[in-house]
Formats: C-alpha cells, structure tokens, sequence
C-alpha cells in the first residue's frame, strides 16, 4: 500500500514569495496534520484536518494556511517567505482525529530553503 | 500544553537493550503517546503508541506509569541500522502535537 506521499520534494523560494506543498494521505484515512522541521530540531506542529475542517492549529502566524479537500488530499500554504521558513515540512495522516485512530503517519517531507 | 524532554543523545553497542525516557508533565487526559524513529532527510517512521500501563508489537515496547507523566521507550537487542534520532510524540484529540527534542541514538560495533 502507498503511504503518505508529498510533493515537491525540494523546493527553493526567495523572500516574499509564496509557496504551496502538497500531500496526499494514506488510502482510506481522513485526517492529514502538517509540521515544520527546522534543521536539528524536532518537529513542530502547525495544523490538523479532518474532514475537511481545521480541528487543531499550533502557534504559527497567519502567513501559514492550510486546506483539506473532498478526496482528503491537503495543501499548506505559506505567504510572504522568511529566510526562517527554511525547514523540512512534513505531512502526516490518520484515521481520524480521536483516540487510537490517530495514530499518525508521516510522508518523507518537502524540503524547502528559502534565499 | 504538554512539554516534553529527553537526553539529547545515548550510545550503546550492538546486541543490548536500550531504554529511551520521555518526560511529559502537564500530559493532558486525551493525550496519546507515540515514538518516532527518523533517519537524515526522512520523515518520522511509527514505532508504538500507547496511554498507559505497557505495550509490546514487534520492534519495541512502550512502558507507561499509571501518572503517565513519562514513558520509556525499550528497543531489545539493538542493531547498526537502529542508529537514528527518536522522537516521542503527545497529544490527541486535535490538539497541539507536541514532539521532544529527540534523542540521537548512536549504536556501535
């Protein structure tokens, strides 16, 4: 079976610039969650989705959105880049968004360097 | 909001036991706990998940004390291929995901 995968895999923006990644859930679950991975770090949550609805954010400005779609694919969005941007986003998916079902699943990340 | 913390790094030769400990306090009633293992530029790979007492699948073993305010992850007999950084992760219910800083785990001959 595919897991989750995600798109581009790398991807380099300048300042100011906007970026879309993609990613894709493993077949059947509903739930997709998104975190940012700066280099050395752990990773840091920045939203969740389930059923096409925004069920948990993390403390992320403005610049970062996200959407989840009817075939539960997702798009995060990020406006005005900072150099701080930089980092290893990665994308996870679950069954669902409660109890055991929320086991997560992550994609092998889009790496994006911002100049 | 829970706070997690780990050691930053442990080494261990091949064929032992290695026991990884992740200190999480204000853990909430919904929270999950689950472990992480990531090698360089990939993302995170599950390895159990549990909330409390212990659980036990192929790889590894979660143990969870009854005020679930740590959890130590045991890896049994542990190879080359088994040096990563790992990850335990808290939370649940949609709300805030919370990693450690993770634990780079260096395994040798």
């Amino acid at each position: 079976d595919a897991g989750v995968t995600q798109s581009p895999t790398h991807l380099i923006k300048t300042r100011g610039q906007h970026v879309t990644l993609r990613c894709s859930p493993i077949s059947g679950h509903k739930s997709v969650s998104w975190y940012q991975q700066v280099l050395g770090q752990g990773p840091q949550f920045i939203f969740q989705y389930y059923e096409k609805e925004e069920r948990g954010r993390g403390n992320f400005p403005d610049r970062f959105s996200a959407r989840q779609f009817p075939n539960y694919s997702s798009e995060l969005n990020v406006n005005a880049l900072l150099l701080g941007d930089s980092a290893l986003y990665l994308c996870a998916s679950s069954l669902k968004y409660q109890g055991i079902e929320e086991t997560q699943y992550f994609g092998p990340g889009t790496r994006l360097l911002v100049l | 909001l829970a706070k997690t913390t780990q050691p930053i790094s442990m080494d261990s030769y091949e064929g032992q036991e290695v026991n990884i400990t992740c200190s999480h306090n204000n853990i909430a009633t919904n929270d999950y706990i689950t472990w992480y293992q990531q090698f360089p530029s990939q993302g995170p790979r599950f390895i159990i998940q549990g909330y409390k007492t212990k659980v036990t699948n192929e790889v590894a073993s979660l143990f969870i004390p009854a005020d679930r305010k740590s959890s130590t992850l045991s890896l049994p007999r542990v190879s080359l291929s088994d040096t990563a950084v790992y990850y335990c992760l808290v939370g649940g219910y949609g709300q805030n995901f919370v990693f450690g800083p993770g634990t780079r785990l260096s395994v040798l001959p």
